[in-house]
């Protein structure tokens, strides 16, 4: 078992949808959770890190952790078609030197 | 503000040779990371060089190398290449080894013949 999974898709959905991006892992010593945003032929772009559990939302995205699943989700309202990309979850451990792990990455389409 | 700068953007090379890649970091920013990623796949870590100093390191062979200059820019270095190593590589540079914020450059493509 892979410490991050992540469904590759792809995902095809209408303008203006509510999208969900989800990742599991299996390290309960996981406690940064990050969701990067990756355009084809570029580098990932930090969209949001939550610490621990709970949400966080900054715009039209929404981040959720849930600990006692093991379980990460990205939300996204209103879904525009500049939001197509691939978005890679990641997560590390609160030590200096432990690595990002990332997961595959979830390809999105938005359709207008 | 700039952003993490990285040199070459493509490059092709042949099975055996050496490659150099180069790195900038954000202003500001003392901490490198470097990433490979195959196609269809996510990052995975290759080592992290904080203050010029090797700062952990993931599971690539010691045909990878790198550096860290004064100036917080970095290299990677990888020897006897091979097929396996044609992927994107990725710098990432942070105020200090703190994972959660990294910024990515957008990466080399290296294609191995």
């Amino acid at each position: 078992q892979k410490e991050v999974e992540q469904d590759p898709g792809p995902l095809s959905v209408p303008e203006g949808a509510i999208v969900s991006l989800n990742c599991t892992y299996s390290n309960s010593a996981f406690q940064y959770f990050m969701w990067y945003r990756q355009y084809s032929r570029k580098g990932p772009e930090l969209l949001m890190y939550t610490y621990s559990s709970g949400n966080k939302e900054d715009g039209r995205f929404t981040a959720q952790v849930d600990k006692s699943s093991k379980y990460i989700s990205l939300f996204i309202r209103d879904s525009q078609p500049s939001d197509s990309a691939t978005y890679l979850c990641a997560m590390s451990i609160p030590t200096g030197n432990t690595p990002l792990v990332f997961g595959k990455g979830t390809r999105l389409s938005v359709i207008a | 503000e700039t952003g993490v700068t990285q040199s070459p953007t493509h490059l092709i090379k042949t099975r055996g040779q050496q490659v150099t890649l180069r790195c900038s970091s954000q202003s500001g920013h003392n901490t490198v990371s470097w990433y490979q990623q195959a196609l269809g796949q996510g990052p995975q870590f290759i080592f992290q060089y904080y203050r010029e100093e090797e700062n952990g390191r993931g599971n690539f062979p010691p045909r990878f190398s790198g550096l860290q200059f004064p100036n917080y820019s970095s290299e990677l270095n990888v020897n006897a290449l091979e097929l396996d190593d044609s992927a994107l590589y990725l710098c990432a540079s942070s105020p200090g080894t703190n994972q959660e914020t990294q910024y990515f450059g957008p990466g080399t493509r290296l294609l191995v013949l």
